[in-house]
């Protein structure tokens, strides 16, 4: 089974600055089945970025999704106030579906 | 654009099966295009994944709930449910159903559309 660990735990930043968000994967895996997720307090997950690259609808082009292999990286370019959330890297394969346990985005 | 909700009890006891549907509407679940899934969330913790079910009736689960776990689906109610057998305390979570892209032989849409999701407590 793949493990997916994310760093920091928590991350503090303030508005206007960059955020960057990192999803290593116990053994390497296709960069198509990787995705991330944001979810706000008392909310579903949404899904940002999938394999590993391609926005999801509605997605703002702050965010962006790279990496291959067993690194991946979520990227924010310029926190907005609504970005502030817990966000899940995510992997397909093909007996589990496994999930990072989250990088908190927190206000400075 | 497809609308999940679930439904169940919020309270079951220890040792008795949990027991949830998700009615899904703007979508169909005998159409392909989607895995229909089960997602839950521990309190204050991260997503696990239980497993889905595709609409040739084909179902995956989690290996490490594999045993107590069964989704199925009523096409004529378009609807898929969520059985767990035997539960405890640590199955007490937020039980999400959601939609999931079909996946091709070199990528995965995501999971697109979530329920709002539904907290279960297991207590006596």
């Amino acid at each position: 089974e793949i493990v997916l660990t994310q760093s920091p735990g928590t991350l503090s930043l303030s508005p206007g600055e960059r955020a960057t968000l990192s999803c290593r994967a116990s053994q390497s895996v296709s960069s198509g089945y990787l995705a991330w997720y944001q979810q706000k307090p008392g909310q579903a997950p949404r899904l940002l970025i999938y394999g590993a690259s391609s926005r999801a609808t509605g997605i703002p082009d702050r965010f962006s999704g790279s990496g291959s292999g067993t690194g991946f990286t979520l990227t924010i370019s310029r926190l907005e106030p609504e970005d502030f959330a817990v966000y899940y890297c995510q992997h397909y394969g093909s007996l589990t579906w496994t999930f990072g346990q989250g990088t908190k985005v927190e206000i400075k | 654009q497809v609308q999940l909700q679930e439904s169940g009890p919020g309270l079951v006891k220890p040792s008795q099966t949990l027991s949830l549907i998700c009615t899904v509407s703007g979508g169909s679940i005998s159409s392909g295009g989607y895995y229909w899934s089960w997602i839950r969330q521990h309190p204050g913790k991260g997503l696990e994944w239980i497993g889905y079910i595709y609409y040739s009736g084909s179902t995956y689960y989690n290996p490490s709930l594999k045993s107590r776990v069964t989704i199925s689906a009523d096409t004529s109610k378009n609807q898929f449910s969520l059985k767990l057998s035997s539960v405890t305390a640590a199955d007490t979570a937020v039980y999400y159903c959601a939609a999931a892209g079909y996946c091709s032989s070199t990528s995965c849409p995501g999971i697109d559309y979530w329920g709002q999701g539904t907290l279960v407590t297991v207590s006596s």
